[in-house]
């Protein structure tokens, strides 16, 4: 089976500075999308990260904040910009392979703090 | 409104007991839903979904159109059965609207 990871897995960091996220799958996927889960709620999709295009934001979620990039098939990262502690939580990528009828298969997550 | 709600944030059961994990939804269309589970230290992963309608670890889930609930079931809870349990229905462009989740505790 396909291996998603992401780095990095954890980190803290202060108000105003910039994490970026990657996500790598080992092997060809059709579809990925980014997911932010605040500390005791459910998952809430930030973006759908389009290959050579900008990514497709859901409302309340908008490029500046989180600039997203997919230069391939297979990598993207997810920016969180002038971070807040309102931005403490746990962001995850998803992956959707072609054939699998949308199932999505998730990345390990990377759990961040801002102080 | 696409919405999909968990009524339950934590469900507490003993070994050997039955389980029932509730899930609604709202959805204009033909849905299509899954169910999610997390185990501790583990990463979020599908468990099933109604098209597939089988049985997996002993769990299913019937997709009720009427009561529009796909509620996930269990004749007898297993220590291991003790896990973060998400219901989830496909919108459009593959996009994934999850429950809030139930933590399922099953005791010795």
């Amino acid at each position: 089976s396909a291996v998603i990871s992401q780095k990095p897995s954890r980190d803290i960091c202060q108000r105003g500075t910039s994490l970026t996220i990657q996500c790598q799958v080992d092997s060809q996927v059709t579809m990925m999308f980014w997911y932010r889960q605040q500390p005791g709620q459910s998952l809430t999709l930030i973006a759908t990260a389009n290959q050579g295009s900008e990514a497709t934001y859901e409302s309340g979620f908008v490029i500046d904040k989180f600039p997203i990039s997919r230069p391939n098939l297979t990598f993207s990262t997810l920016t969180v910009s002038n971070m807040s502690p309102e931005d403490s939580s746990i962001y995850l990528c998803s992956v959707e392979f072609q054939g699998t009828y949308n199932e999505q298969f998730f990345g390990p997550g990377t759990r961040l703090t801002v102080l | 409104a696409q919405r999909v709600t968990q009524p339950e944030k934590l469900l507490s059961v003993f070994k050997g007991a039955p389980v029932e994990l509730k899930c609604n939804y709202s959805y204009s269309g033909s849905p299509e839903l899954f169910w999610y589970v997390q185990y501790s230290r583990q990463r979020l992963q599908l468990l099933l979904r109604h098209i597939s309608r089988e049985s997996i670890k002993g769990f299913t889930a019937d997709l009720n159109k009427g009561e529009t609930s796909f509620h996930l079931k269990k004749p007898f809870a297993q220590e291991e059965d003790s896990a973060m349990y998400y219901c989830a229905l496909l919108s459009w462009g593959g996009k994934l609207i999850f429950g809030q989740g139930t933590e399922l505790s099953v005791k010795p």
